[in-house]
């Protein structure tokens, strides 16, 4: 079956550390993968897409991911996170028509 | 900003009232869905079309309904709310998979209570 894991909850990193937020997925063929992010009492905010070609995204914010084949992974990173960062975020991988979701990771960074 | 919208964006409504919960996008999409968000967070699709006149119904069983008149709005309507309904609505939509494009693109949401 096809489906995304996002194995955090919740990642707490202070302001200016680097960020991981993990994503995995299990889909059949060729993936096409997509982070997003939301905010307070809002929509989700399309942040990156991973397609085809360099294995390294970057996105919106100052966001990238790095599309790892062989682990099956399309973790997000930033180099140096801020307290404006603090959101949640969702993986997802496209599967037919439809965008399949991960649970969903809250980042929270602190000052 | 997006060009989806929701309306309303908070609603408390009594226990066996009827209510629709609006949502239009500008972007021509045949595309769209209706997600139910878990106060916990988790996304569940229980609605989508693709198309006018289309309709079908997502991963997650729900009492609501939906019709699909008019390819920029796609409606969702419960008979008779419960507490149960509380939850966020979130509607979204996309253009064909062309390899371009956003995947989706999302509506603000539509917190309801149900008291």
């Amino acid at each position: 079956a096809q489906s995304v894991a996002q194995p955090e909850d919740q990642v707490n990193v202070a302001e200016g550390n680097p960020l991981t937020v993990k994503c995995t997925y299990s889909v059949s063929g060729n993936p096409y993968l997509f982070w997003y992010v939301q905010y307070p009492n809002r929509g989700l905010q399309f942040l990156l897409k991973y397609i085809t070609g360099d294995n390294l995204v970057k996105g919106s914010y100052g966001f990238e991911a790095e599309f790892n084949k062989s682990q099956t992974s399309f973790h997000l990173k930033k180099p140096s996170a801020l307290v404006s960062d603090s959101a949640l975020y969702f993986c997802a991988v496209r599967w037919t028509d439809k965008l399949i979701f991960g649970t969903g990771t809250r980042l929270q960074v602190f000052p | 900003e997006a060009d989806i919208y929701q309306t309303p964006r908070y609603l408390v409504i009594g226990t066996g009232k009827k209510i629709t919960l609006e949502c239009s996008q500008t972007m021509g999409h045949d595309k769209m869905y209706w997600y139910q968000q878990d106060p916990g967070m988790e996304l569940h699709l229980i609605h989508y079309s693709y198309g006018v006149n289309s309709t079908e119904k997502g991963d997650l069983s729900s009492e609501s309904t939906v019709s699909r008149i008019r390819t920029e709005h796609f409606p969702l309507t419960l008979e008779s709310a419960r507490p149960s309904h509380t939850s966020q609505y979130l509607c979204a939509s996309s253009e064909l998979w062309t390899g371009e494009g956003y995947g989706y693109t999302f509506g603000s949401g539509t917190r309801l209570t149900v008291v």
